[in-house]
């Protein structure tokens, strides 16, 4: 089974800019959760996504969004980039929604210059 | 919402020895604990995980004790070998899973 697939592995944007992450599940797993990963402050938590509609939303700016697509493929979308958004994107899938074994993918490096 | 604390940041044994890593977690509704494993440049893998149900669960030289009238929970891991240098991240969940702040385990040959 092909595991949590996340493109692109890099990204180098400027201030301002805005980019759009994509995030393939495991096959059959319904459920998409997003994280930001920065040094010391571990995994915070973005939003997650269940059967297209998002089920719970972190606490980050309305410039963070997200979608599901019928094939319970992600994208995430951040606006107006800041330098600090700079982390590492890490999307994680589990077969259902609530207190599921996630399955991470390899990340997006955005890099804000 | 959720707030879980992971301690020590930090953490360097030698191996063979025992490492300890705790967490505290706020929401008495979490009901799943699980802890994962992320080498450097990889990505995080659940290694073992527990239910509110149960005080304790074992793999191998992994345990997981969880106190829920305290409300923590500890990962323990014994004759520690260089392949468990990793950091470290402890979960609580009453959904979404809210991340401790990780713990940089060093094991020292």
């Amino acid at each position: 089974k092909a595991g949590v697939t996340q493109t692109p592995r890099y990204l180098i944007k400027t201030r301002g800019q805005q980019v759009t992450l994509s995030c393939s599940p495991i096959s059959g797993h319904r459920s998409v959760s997003w994280y930001q990963q920065t040094p010391g402050q571990g995994l915070q938590f973005l939003f997650e996504y269940f059967s297209e509609t998002q089920r719970n939303k972190g606490n980050f700016p309305g410039r963070f969004s997200g979608r599901q697509f019928s094939n319970s493929r992600s994208e995430m979308n951040v606006s107006t980039l800041e330098l600090g958004d700079s982390a590492l994107y890490l999307c994680a899938s589990s077969f259902s929604t609530g207190n599921e074994k996630l399955f991470f993918g390899s990340g997006t490096q955005l890099s804000v210059l | 919402g959720e707030n879980v604390e992971q301690h020590p940041s930090t953490l360097s044994v030698q191996e063979g020895d025992s490492a300890v890593i705790k967490c505290t977690y706020s929401d008495s509704a979490s009901n799943y604990f699980p802890w994962y494993k992320q080498e450097l440049g990889k990505r995080p893998q659940l290694i073992i995980d527990i239910r509110s149900n149960v005080g304790e669960k074992k793999d191998q030289r992994i345990a997981v004790t969880l106190n829920k009238t305290a409300k923590h929970f500890s990962l323990h891991i014994t004759e520690t070998q260089p392949e468990d240098s990793a950091v470290y991240f402890c979960a609580a969940s009453d959904t979404p899973l809210v991340f401790g702040k990780g713990t940089r385990l060093s094991v020292i040959a």
